[in-house]
């Protein structure tokens, strides 16, 4: 069965440093999604991503946030300068164009900072 | 705006109890989906049930039913005779009824299964 591919699965960094987070949908589908978890939190919006650009982004996705499709297949979500409150889970997740269809996320990616 | 209430933070229940968790939603919306995600101890997201707005039957999946109710907008998840692999947080979510409309989660319910 196809599914969401998300790596590092857990990823320790420091304050300040740059982070990449890398996801591989699912290869039919067009519609691409990042959100994240603070643990013990509910899970939270932060873009969305289509035909090459952002569709929808949160107040949470500020300017130390970036998404890129660089290739067929990757869709990557970069933290510039990571801050503490970045700790969290973060999921990838996929849908395709057809009506409305459930979200399928990948298993996420712990990252924390120090 | 969207929104999702689940008021049950936490529910323990012994096993082979039923156990109802309910999800209250909020949407100016006529058109809209309403799903169910199971978050186990290894913290991926698990698909359960996705639910048009037009569709108020009932439906049932082995122990698992839900009940949407649209007079109370609400979409309530049941499950039967539960077992210990049921522990789990739950989220309820919403999504508009176009094509890449993000997922508004509630804050999940915590159930843990007695053995």
């Amino acid at each position: 069965e196809p599914e969401v591919t998300q790596t590092p699965s857990h990823q320790v960094t420091q304050m300040g440093q740059e982070v990449i987070l890398r996801c591989v949908p699912i290869s039919n589908h067009l519609y691409f999604y990042w959100y994240r978890q603070i643990l013990g939190q509910k899970v939270e919006f932060l873009v969305s991503f289509y035909n090459n650009e952002i569709s929808e982004k949160s107040e949470i996705f500020d300017d130390q946030f970036s998404v890129e499709r660089p290739d067929g297949s990757n869709f990557t979500l970069k933290i510039r300068s990571t801050k503490l409150e970045d700790s969290a889970m973060y999921f990838c997740a996929s849908s395709t164009s057809l009506g409305v269809g459930e979200l399928f996320f990948g298993e996420g990616s712990r990252l924390t900072v120090l | 705006a969207q929104k999702v209430t689940q008021a049950q933070t936490e529910i323990s229940v012994v096993e082979k109890e039923d156990v109802t968790l309910d999800c209250v939603y909020e949407t100016r919306d006529t058109t809209y989906y309403l799903f169910w995600y199971k978050q186990p101890p290894s913290g991926e997201l698990v698909f359960l049930i996705r639910r048009n707005s037009f569709d108020e039957q009932n439906e049932i999946s082995g122990r698992y039913s839900w009940n949407f109710q649209k007079s109370t907008s609400s979409f309530n998840f049941t499950i039967t005779a539960s077992q210990v692999v049921d522990s789990a947080v739950y989220f309820c979510a919403l999504r508009r009824d176009f094509g890449n409309e993000k997922l508004t989660f509630g804050t999940g319910t915590r159930l843990t299964i007695i053995p």
